[in-house]
């Protein structure tokens, strides 16, 4: 069975400072990919980052990196120097190869709170 | 490009009727899968339409049923509604390249509420 953990309930920080949101998953799929997504109150889950099994090059874009480790079944999500309209909840997701690529298995979220 | 569109965006129905949501995926996308969202269970998925087959379903009971159609617009059904059937269900499409995961892209939701 798959299984994401996202053990932050709600996370609260100041604008400027860096948080990171931990993400922990369980999948006995060789061949499987991981997947954060961002919630505003909207409701739209907006895509941030994808990464497959094989591939556990950290990645950076803009003020968002993530850092896969295998060794741990982590993939975890910082935001450096937050700010106000990164608010929002913050999902982490997998899917596997033998249970349907496109069937995406969420963690319970993270809520960030940013304040000005 | 437009994103994947969902209507209606809020929806009020009484116990026992039935609702029928729609979606429209990305243009080019082929692949529509369905997530329930509750402040309960939170995001399950329910099912994955692809080239208008069901090709793989949540564990849902047999009142929650999709199809999709030839032009990849999907519609989900939900018969004799239940209370705890009020929720954001959510659609996503995907361009899905065979064997490979591409990402999947979400609408907005229908916000489903049952009195």
């Amino acid at each position: 069975a798959q299984k994401v953990t996202q053990a932050q309930t709600e996370i609260s920080v100041v604008e400027k400072e860096d948080v990171t949101l931990d993400c922990v998953y369980e999948t006995r799929d060789t061949t499987y990919y991981l997947f954060w997504y961002k919630q505003p109150p909207s409701g739209e889950l907006v895509f941030l980052i994808r990464r497959n099994s094989f591939d556990e090059q950290n990645e950076i874009s803009g003020r968002y990196s993530w850092n896969f480790q295998k060794s741990t079944s982590s993939f975890n999500f910082t935001i450096t120097a937050s700010q106000v309209v990164d608010s929002a909840v913050y999902f982490c997701a997998l899917s596997g190869m033998n249970t349907g690529f496109q069937k995406l298995v969420f963690g319970t979220g993270t809520r960030l709170l940013v304040s000005p | 490009k437009a994103g994947v569109t969902q209507t209606p965006r809020y929806l009020i129905k009484t116990r026992g009727q039935q609702v029928t949501l729609s979606c429209s995926p990305i243009s080019g996308h082929r692949s529509v899968s369905w997530y329930q969202q509750t402040p309960g269970q939170g995001l399950q998925f329910l099912f994955e339409y692809f080239s208008e087959t069901q090709r793989n379903k949540g564990n849902f009971p047999g009142r929650f049923s999709g199809r999709q159609f030839s032009n990849s617009r999907s519609e989900m059904n939900v018969s004799t509604l239940e209370l705890g059937d009020s929720a954001l269900y959510l659609c996503a499409s995907s361009w899905d390249r065979g064997s490979l995961n591409t990402e999947a892209f979400f609408g907005q939701g229908t916000r489903l509420t049952v009195v």
